[in-house]
């Protein structure tokens, strides 16, 4: 089955500063990977996704960018504010429709 | 309000004891599935269903139950808890894959097993 590894577990920033985190996945017909944010004590909920017909997604300081002869995704946040610290994880959907997910990557933003 | 809801939050129980954790949705959406998260795992997948009386297994689906006699629930049933089953449980639900895609989760299931 699809195997999705996902980079850094953890990651500091200052406040201001840019985040980066990567994601590669096994499955070359994995058509969906979608990006999520799960705060404490709460559930995932999407911030941003990317299909595999497209190579870049932007929505505001969040951007998806895919490469899929690599096989990698990665997530960018700029200007990160504090609020954006949380669990951040990536997914790829395969075509029999389940998804798979990395193993999180917590992000602080130092104010 | 659109949401997922789940039921119970918290749960403590015991070995062998038959247990279900109920999701519903009211969002009219066709797929729907049940994730387990465990400390640096992630999200695994137990269950997904595509629509009524269609359920497929996910990654991890060994000692679960699911069914979807309704459009809007999705339980998830635990014939004879073990330990090993001891986890945080998301429920989710989304329009199919020719739709947006986005999945839309519950607040979570904390099941103690002991």
């Amino acid at each position: 089955g699809e195997n999705v590894e996902q980079h850094p577990s953890t990651l500091s920033v200052q406040e201001g500063d840019s985040a980066v985190i990567k994601c590669t996945y096994s499955d070359s017909a994995s058509n969906y990977f979608p990006w999520y944010k799960q705060e404490l004590g709460k559930g995932p909920q999407l911030i941003i996704d990317i299909r595999s017909n497209v190579g870049e997604k932007k929505d505001q300081r969040i951007a998806v960018t895919l490469n899929k002869t690599a096989k990698h995704f990665s997530l960018h946040i700029t200007e990160t504010q504090p609020e954006d610290s949380a669990v951040y994880f990536c997914a790829a959907r395969n075509t029999g429709n389940q998804f798979y997910f990395g193993t999180g990557t917590s992000l602080t933003v130092i104010p | 309000e659109a949401q997922v809801t789940q039921n119970p939050r918290y749960l403590i129980t015991v070995t062998g004891k038959k247990l279900t954790v109920t999701c519903s949705q009211n969002m009219n959406h066709e797929y729907m599935s049940w994730y387990r998260q465990d400390p640096g795992l992630g999200l695994r997948q137990i269950y997904y269903s595509m629509n009524v009386e269609v359920t497929d297994k996910g990654d991890v689906p060994e000692g679960y139950k699911v069914s979807r006699k309704e459009k809007r629930n999705f339980p998830l049933i635990l014939e004879s808890p073990s330990p090993n089953q001891t986890s945080l449980y998301f429920c989710a639900s989304s329009f199919p894959t020719s739709g947006s895609g986005e999945q839309f989760f519950g607040p979570g299931t904390r099941l103690t097993v002991l």
